[in-house]
Order: structure tokens, then C-alpha cells, then sequence
């Protein structure tokens, strides 16, 4: 069965340090793997997508994410925080497979203390 | 590109009304579309999956005479909530695609309050 797990349903970081939000799958197939970002009564924009190609996926607003296989992982991570960055993060699973539906995460609220 | 619409972006209506709301594919043509329901500081709940010119499939546990989903074209789908109540306010998300297993694009979302 494919499934998508946000390990962290809050994460609180300083302004101008690292974010990491931590996302695992599982998948039977090949998935293609996303991180959706929501303010606050905004629908979901996408910040990067991973679809078989390079491993590390370069996203919109300075975030990143690496997909290790090998850990079943697309953890999203910057370098550094903004004030802007606070929102909530959905990491998304769409199985290969012409059947199967998108799988969404329970999400994850970041939090910038100034 | 991509880019998806919703309207209205927020309505109030009366317990007993029903309720219409608009997702249209602005610059490309969606054969499938999404419609999302989420509850505050939760994740997206899949209601329905629509093609155009065919019946939506409704995901467990949603009512469907009671959430009556159109896709008439290739640029918009409609849900309409028929006989509101208040347990229906919610956010509702829509999305489209070119093809089911694929990327999706969302819609700003719709915020119904019911009273």
C-alpha cells in the first residue's frame, strides 16, 4: 500500500537558521514526489517536485529536497529561515501507476521565532 | 502556466440553500479534476475525482447527491452543495490535472460558512 508520512506535525526554528521537515513514503513503484506549501486560507502552491530525474530538487523561495531512495525519504530543507516561510507543508506522493490517486501528507506547521 | 481558479473565494449562506462553486483550468485544458475538503489545521480530504463528459467517482463516505459535481468542459468543473448545514462549512480545494497520476494544480480554495 502507498502512503506518505510527515514526521513532524510541528517544527519551530530561529529566523536565518536552517528548516529541515522530514517526509517518508512508501510506495510499490517509481513515485513522483512534491512539496505543497499553504498560508494561511491560500490554496497549496507547489515548491518543488521530484520525477525521476536528479535526486536533489531545487524548489521555489530557497528550498530543497534530496530523494534517498535507499531511505524511502524527500526530507525539505533551506538553508534559512524567514519571517515569510511560516506556513503549512504538505509532502505528496503520486504512485506510478495510471490507477492510483495523489497521497497527501497530514502536514507539517512551521513556525519562525524572530 | 498552470494556472487554476476558484470562485467565489468565500461565501456565507443560509442553513437549507445551496451553494455553487466554480474551478476553472485557466491556460490549459484539465481532463481530470479534484475537489478537496479541509478541515482547520488538517489535511487535504479527496471528495471526488471528475473526468470531462463523465460521472465524478466519489471517495467513501461522501454524499454524493448531496455534493453534486460537474465537468462540463475541459476548463471547469462546479460543485454545488445542495441543502447546506452547518456541518459542511469547511475549505474546499480544487484541483486539475492533464492526466489522473500527474502533477496536480490547485485552486485557491473556497471558504463556505454555513449559519
Amino acid at each position: 500500500a502507498q502512503s506518505v508520512t510527515q514526521l513532524d506535525s510541528h517544527v519551530s526554528v530561529s529566523e536565518g537558521t536552517p528548516v529541515l521537515l522530514r517526509c517518508n513514503y512508501s510506495s510499490s513503484y517509481s513515485p513522483s514526489l512534491f512539496w505543497y506549501v499553504q498560508h494561511p486560507n491560500k490554496g497549496l502552491q507547489l515548491l518543488l517536485k521530484y520525477t525521476s530525474a536528479a535526486t536533489l530538487v531545487k524548489g521555489i523561495n530557497g528550498f530543497e529536497a534530496e530523494f534517498k531512495k535507499s531511505e524511502t525519504s524527500f526530507h525539505l530543507t533551506k538553508p534559512s529561515a524567514h519571517m515569510s516561510d511560516a506556513a503549512e507543508y504538505f509532502c505528496v506522493v503520486i504512485p506510478y501507476s495510471s490507477a492510483s490517486k495523489i497521497i497527501f501528507g497530514s502536514g507539517t506547521r512551521l513556525s519562525i521565532r524572530p | 502556466g498552470a494556472v487554476v481558479s476558484q470562485h467565489p473565494s468565500w461565501v456565507i449562506c443560509k442553513s437549507g440553500t445551496s451553494v455553487k462553486i466554480e474551478c476553472r483550468s485557466l491556460d490549459f485544458q484539465a481532463t481530470t479534476m479534484f475537489w478537496y475538503r479541509q478541515f482547520p489545521k488538517q489535511s487535504l480530504m479527496l471528495m471526488a475525482t471528475s473526468n470531462e463528459g463523465s460521472k465524478a467517482t466519489y471517495e467513501q463516505g461522501v454524499e454524493k447527491d448531496k455534493f453534486l459535481i460537474n465537468h462540463a468542459s475541459l476548463t471547469l468543473s462546479t460543485l454545488t452543495v445542495t441543502s447546506a448545514h452547518p456541518e459542511d462549512s469547511s475549505f474546499y480545494i480544487c484541483s486539475a490535472s492533464t492526466q489522473v497520476a500527474y502533477e496536480q494544480y490547485f485552486g485557491p480554495g473556497t471558504r463556505l460558512t454555513v449559519t
